[in-house]
């Protein structure tokens, strides 16, 4: 059974750093591009990042872009976000999600997603 | 990049059929054929419906198809049931390299 479990996500001053982790089951792994997606409170879907199977080619949201950086660990079926220098409208509810196609670079749609990982900015 | 426009709510009734619009422009939507769409219940993870325009993955009902016309793209849900209320986002890779979502529409079953 694919399996994606997010965690890291709580309460960060803004400014603040944050590091968010996915791990991934029942699938491998490093044949799949994954992506993180955000929602905050009330509000749409957003996608923050992605990264290809081997890991070499990275995506980001000009949101995020020079703040966030997304990583893949193979040896460990882990997906990460590092996240810094965060303010109020990074709060919001941040899904890990599964390519549909395998050895893609780009994603393109998601065919398995966590159950997401609740990131609060405030002072 | 801008978000996909949609609808912000639709409804309809047991049994009758709707259409979700879902309007980008040439450098996303219009350009490739990787618009996907998602159900998402309130407090659960999304739910792939469709992917590349009008493809059905494995386990979701054949009540649900898509389409695409140039720059927009529209879900069709027949014989609409109770369990399809829900809120649908679709979304499509761009000529950017990212990928971008609509802002989301809210199916009410009557």
């Amino acid at each position: 059974e694919v399996q994606l479990l997010e965690s890291g996500g709580g309460l960060v001053q803004p400014g603040g750093s944050l590091r968010l982790s996915c791990a991934a089951s029942g699938f491998t792994f490093s044949s799949y591009a994954m992506s993180w997606v955000r929602q905050a409170p009330g509000k749409g879907l957003e996608w923050v990042s992605s990264i290809s199977g081997s890991g070499g080619s990275t995506y980001y949201a000009d949101s995020v872009k020079g703040r966030f950086t997304i990583s893949r660990d193979t040896s460990k079926n882990t997906l990460s976000l590092q996240m810094k220098s965060l303010r109020g409208e990074d709060t919001a509810v941040y899904f890990c999600a599964k390519d549909q196609a395998p050895y893609t670079v780009t994603t393109k749609s998601f065919d398995m997603w966590g159950q997401g990982t609740m990131v609060t900015v405030s002072s | 990049q801008s978000a996909l426009t949609q609808p912000a709510s639709v409804s309809g009734s047991p049994g009758q059929s709707i259409t979700i619009s879902c309007t980008g422009t040439s450098s996303d939507v219009g350009l490739y054929n990787y618009v996907s769409w998602y159900q998402q219940h309130p407090g659960k993870a999304p739910k792939l419906m469709i992917y590349d325009v009008s493809n059905r993955p494995s386990g979701v009902s054949n009540r649900f198809s898509g389409s695409k016309s140039g720059n927009t793209a529209s879900l069709t849900i027949s014989g609409l049931q109770a369990e399809d209320e829900a809120d649908y986002y679709c979304s499509s890779y761009t000529s950017s390299t990212t990928l971008v979502f609509g802002g989301g529409t809210k199916l009410t079953v009557l």
